[in-house]
C-alpha cells in the first residue's frame, strides 16, 4: 500500500489476555519502529527493527511485550497477560534506511484493556 | 542515550500570535525532523534539516537547525487554529534508531 498499515485500529480485551497487533510498512522500507502514546503524551521508544540486524529491544518495558518481522516486512507487536496500563495508542512506523530518518507513521492501535 | 527535550510542554495562544518551540538535546545528530500530530492520526513529517545552521521554510512555519546540530527550532508566525496539535523533533546519530522528543502540545484559540 501507500502508507503504513496497521490493525486494527481499535481493541478492546479484558486483563490478562493476551493482543497481537499488526503493522503493514511501506513496502521497501528496511527501517520499522514500535511506540506507545499514552493520551496527549509524546512517544515512548518499545522496539526497532533493521533490516536483517538483530532488534534493539531496550525499549519493550516488560517480558510480555515482545515483537517479531516477519520476512523484513510486517511486523507484529505481542503483548501477553495485557495490564491495564498497557492501554495506549501503538503506534509503528517505518523509514526508507538507517540513513534516511523520516519516519513514516500508521494511524496507531487504540488498545484499551478493562 | 540520547535525549531531546522539548519545551514549552503546552502552549495555548490566541489566532494570530507568534511562538516558537526548542528542542533540545546534549547529543550530535546527523539529521533531525520535525512532525505534526492531530488527534486520532500518526504524527506527519513537517521537515528535515541536516545541515548545522539550516533554516527552511514551510509557509507560515520555520525551522532552525543549531550550529553544533544539537538543537533546533520551530517558529509560527501568525498562527492559525489549524496549527493546533502536538508538535515532535526527532533526530537521528548514524545508524541508530530514531529518538524523539518529549513533545509540544500547541492549541491556537480562534
Amino acid at each position: 500500500g501507500a502508507g503504513v498499515s496497521q490493525s486494527p485500529s481499535n481493541k478492546v480485551t479484558e486483563k490478562g489476555k493476551d493482543v497481537e497487533l499488526r503493522c503493514d510498512p511501506i513496502s521497501g522500507h528496511t527501517a520499522l519502529y514500535w511506540y506507545r502514546q499514552s493520551l496527549g503524551q509524546g512517544l515512548e521508544f518499545l522496539i526497532y527493527f533493521q533490516g536483517n540486524s538483530a532488534p534493539d529491544k531496550s525499549g519493550l518495558p516488560s517480558d510480555r511485550f515482545s515483537a517479531e518481522r516477519t520476512g523484513g516486512s510486517v511486523s507484529t507487536l505481542t503483548i501477553q497477560r495485557t495490564q491495564q496500563e498497557d492501554s495506549a495508542v501503538y503506534l509503528c512506523a517505518s523509514s526508507l534506511y538507517w540513513g534516511r530518518t523520516e519516519a513514516f507513521f500508521g494511524q496507531g492501535t487504540r488498545l484499551t484493556v478493562v | 542515550t540520547q535525549l531531546l527535550e522539548q519545551s514549552p510542554q503546552f502552549l495555548s495562544i490566541q489566532e494570530g500570535e507568534n511562538l516558537t518551540v526548542y528542542c533540545n538535546s546534549s547529543s550530535v545528530f546527523s539529521s533531525l525532523q520535525w512532525y505534526r500530530q492531530e488527534p486520532g492520526e500518526g504524527p506527519v513529517l513537517l521537515v528535515t534539516v541536516v545541515t548545522g545552521g539550516e533554516v527552511k521554510k514551510l509557509k507560515r512555519l520555520t525551522f532552525q537547525f543549531g550550529d553544533a546540530r544539537k538543537d533546533s527550532s520551530l517558529h509560527i508566525t501568525a498562527a492559525q487554529p489549524g496549527d493546533t496539535g502536538l508538535y515532535l523533533c526527532a533526530g537521528s546519530a548514524g545508524p541508530q534508531k530514531v529518538t524523539f522528543g518529549t513533545g509540544t502540545k500547541l492549541q491556537v484559540i480562534p
